[in-house]
């Protein structure tokens, strides 16, 4: 079975600074690939999505991910963060062979002012 | 309503009661999952419906937890006997049908505290 990893439990950046937040997915062949955000007393939001072509991807809310097949990370960016931005944020793995899907723990990102 | 909708949003329930934890997924949507979040944790999966087929049920944690769902309408969860470590909050989530390529649209949860 898929699985992924989110290696930051806890991110902070200050507002106007870039964002990277790291995903790891162990996998046999090309899964489908998510990130969510959950923001404080939400449920999760889909932001962007990863199945095929090219592998930078963009989402809402400015945020994009870049699939590198080498390194098995589908890592999520921004280039200038808000303090809107301020919530957790969740990778996960979707295996085409199983229909099933798995989430990482999350990362918290903490805005700074 | 357009999206998920769960209750209680809170809940708040002594050691050895039940719970029964409820969800509305979008209307049209034939695929329904619940998780579990433990407090810094990720979601962990508990078990999805997909249509009329048979639910797999290989996330739940022990026998105390049960879900049933009528149709592709509302499900609830049951967990009998509550323990401390069953705190948590309590997702739903739908999406057209149970694929890995399928969005989940979530709702806003349940917290359950269990005293």
């Amino acid at each position: 079975a898929q699985s992924v990893t989110q290696p930051d439990i806890h991110i902070t950046v200050s507002e106007g600074a870039s964002l990277e937040l790291r995903c790891n997915y162990s996998y046999g062949a090309t899964p489908y690939l998510f990130w969510y955000v959950q923001s404080p007393g939400q449920g999760l939001q889909l932001l962007l999505k990863y199945f095929s072509g090219d592998t930078l991807v963009q989402g809402i809310k400015g945020f994009e991910a870049e699939f590198k097949r080498s390194q098995s990370s589908f890592n999520l960016r921004k280039p200038s963060v808000h303090w809107s931005d301020a919530a957790e944020y969740f990778c996960a793995v979707g295996a085409p062979m199983n229909n099933d899907m798995r989430f990482g723990a999350g990362t918290r990102l903490t805005v700074k002012p | 309503g357009a999206g998920v909708s769960q209750s209680p949003s809170n809940k708040v329930t002594e050691k050895g009661k039940d719970v029964e934890l409820r969800c509305d997924p979008i209307s049209g949507h034939t695929a329904l999952y619940w998780y579990r979040q433990r407090l810094g944790q990720g979601l962990e999966f508990l078990i999805y419906f997909q249509g009329n087929s048979a639910p797999d049920k290989s996330g739940l944690p022990s026998d105390r937890f049960s879900a049933e769902r009528t149709g592709e309408s509302v499900s609830t969860l049951t967990i009998q006997r509550t323990q401390q470590e069953d705190s948590a909050v309590y997702l739903c989530a739908s999406s057209l049908e149970q694929a890995s390529y399928n969005e989940q649209f979530f709702g806003p949860g349940t917290r359950l505290t269990v005293l």
